[in-house]
């Protein structure tokens, strides 16, 4: 059974360092990106970026670039989101996805989402 | 960047067909994937490639793509289908995924 499970929710303040994960199993992990998409509170899906475990290829979308880093460490079969200085525009759920990579990037398994709150 | 269109709200009465567009520059030339998110869940992929399924989605959800507009089609509809359904496809010009800005079904 494919799963994805994300780590628990956070509660930071602006200008702390986060990161959070998401473990992959029941599937070849090396085969498949592992994308992460933002949810702010009552609004859309925002598309972050993706990551391949196999030879931790990256893309940002623009608007992320720079605000986040996002790592695998394929041996642990766990993907991260990190952020170095959060800002309370950050606080939003954040959702990890296993994306096909046959070319067509759709997400056919996401993690239960990390709620992330930043708060002074 | 690629933008997508999804209007903000769609009502349907039980037993009747739901349909949920999405518009594109061009978006019958691109892969278009639906998701479906009830409430309080994390999303999950209903259409993929247009038209096909995953394992366990009803074949009451479906969909087409041409022209400018993506269409994703729900038949019979049911009280358990009323969420947030989001559109999404890949922009290979700026290599990012985009996601429409969602469309919340009612079910009256």
């Amino acid at each position: 059974e494919v799963q994805l499970v994300q780590s628990g929710a956070e509660v930071k303040k602006p200008g702390e360092s986060l990161k959070i994960s998401c473990k992959g199993s029941g599937y070849s992990f090396d085969s498949y990106w592992i994308g992460w998409v933002r949810q702010t509170p009552g609004k859309g899906l925002e598309w972050m970026g993706i990551i391949y475990p196999g030879d931790s290829e990256t893309r940002y979308s623009p608007s992320f670039q720079g605000q986040v880093t996002i790592s695998v460490d394929k041996s642990t079969r766990i993907a991260y989101l990190r952020w170095s200085s959060l800002k309370a525009s950050d606080t939003a759920t954040y959702y990890c996805a296993r994306i096909e990579a046959s070319g067509t990037y759709q997400g056919d398994f996401w993690g239960q989402g990390t709620l992330v709150t930043v708060s002074s | 960047s690629y933008v997508l269109t999804q209007p903000p709200s769609v009502s349907v009465a039980p037993g009747q067909t739901a349909r949920i567009t999405c518009g594109g520059n061009n978006i019958g030339t691109k892969s278009v994937h639906w998701y479906q998110q009830r409430p309080g869940q994390a999303p999950v992929l209903v259409v993929y490639d247009n038209n096909d399924r995953p394992s366990g989605i009803p074949e009451r959800f479906s969909g087409s793509n041409s022209g400018n507009t993506a269409t994703l089609t729900i038949s019979r509809v049911e009280a358990g289908d009323e969420a947030d359904y989001y559109c999404q496809v890949w922009d290979s010009s700026s290599d990012q995924g985009v996601f429409g800005g969602g469309t919340k079904l009612t079910v009256l």
